[in-house]
């Protein structure tokens, strides 16, 4: 159980042009998804969290107009990469908690994203 | 703002020795957690300690939580190929979880 689809595994874009990747909760209902950045070999960086139904917070130094994130539903998120940089490549991962995060419980990961903008 | 400083940052052994990463804070967290990172995929959860001084194994994967909960540590023993990977420790506080600055461990046959 407890599964996290993400979708594209990986794309490549022009600059310029607009990206957009969904993250699914497959059998359970994600109250609140989670956003990372991630460099080769170096480790996860949060860029938001979004909550079902509201603004997503974003972490200092992330651009919320550059990062849309929706979380329209109980099982999907989604993150929309605007006017695509090549120094935006990265590997993106979602995680999805089931409620209120809590320190006992596991962060549920998708797969990640591997985005290259030419 | 990293909370979580993990050593060392790369390591490479040879198949069959031990090593530990070591994951530290100045902060205090509720609990804390350790992941495994392949190439390509998301962190997959090893471990979650709750309790200051807890020791939790796994196999040949030994965790512990230090008594004051600001800091953690992985020893692998017997290490082999199938253990390389990245090593994430993520620290709960504040309703949030705090990734480590990563382990990247090559175990070579």
């Amino acid at each position: 159980g407890a599964v996290v689809s993400q979708h594209p595994s990986w794309v490549i874009c022009k600059s310029g042009t607009s990206v957009k990747i969904e993250c699914r909760s497959l059998d359970f209902q994600a109250t609140t998804m989670f956003w990372y950045r991630q460099f080769p070999k170096q480790s996860l960086m949060l860029m938001a969290t979004s909550n079902e139904g509201s603004k997503a917070t974003y972490e200092q130094g992330v651009e919320k107009d550059k990062f849309l994130i929706n979380h329209a539903s109980l099982t999907l998120s989604t993150l929309t990469v605007t006017s695509a940089h090549p120094e935006d490549s990265s590997f993106y991962i979602c995680s999805a908690s089931s409620g209120v995060p809590r320190g006992g419980s596991p962060l549920h990961f998708g797969n990640g994203t591997r985005l290259t903008v030419t | 703002t990293q909370l979580l400083e993990q050593s060392p940052q790369f390591l490479s052994i040879q198949e069959g020795e031990n090593l530990t990463v070591y994951c530290n804070s100045s902060s205090v967290f509720s609990s804390l957690q350790w992941y495994r990172q392949e190439p390509g995929e998301g962190p997959v959860l090893l471990v979650t300690v709750v309790t200051g001084g807890e020791v939790k194994k796994l196999k040949r994967l030994t965790f512990q939580f230090g008594d004051a909960r600001k800091d953690s540590s992985l020893h692998i023993t017997a290490a082999q190929p199938g253990d390389t990977g990245l090593y994430l420790c993520a620290g709960f506080t504040g309703n949030q979880f705090y990734f480590g600055t990563g382990t990247s461990l090559t175990v070579i046959p």
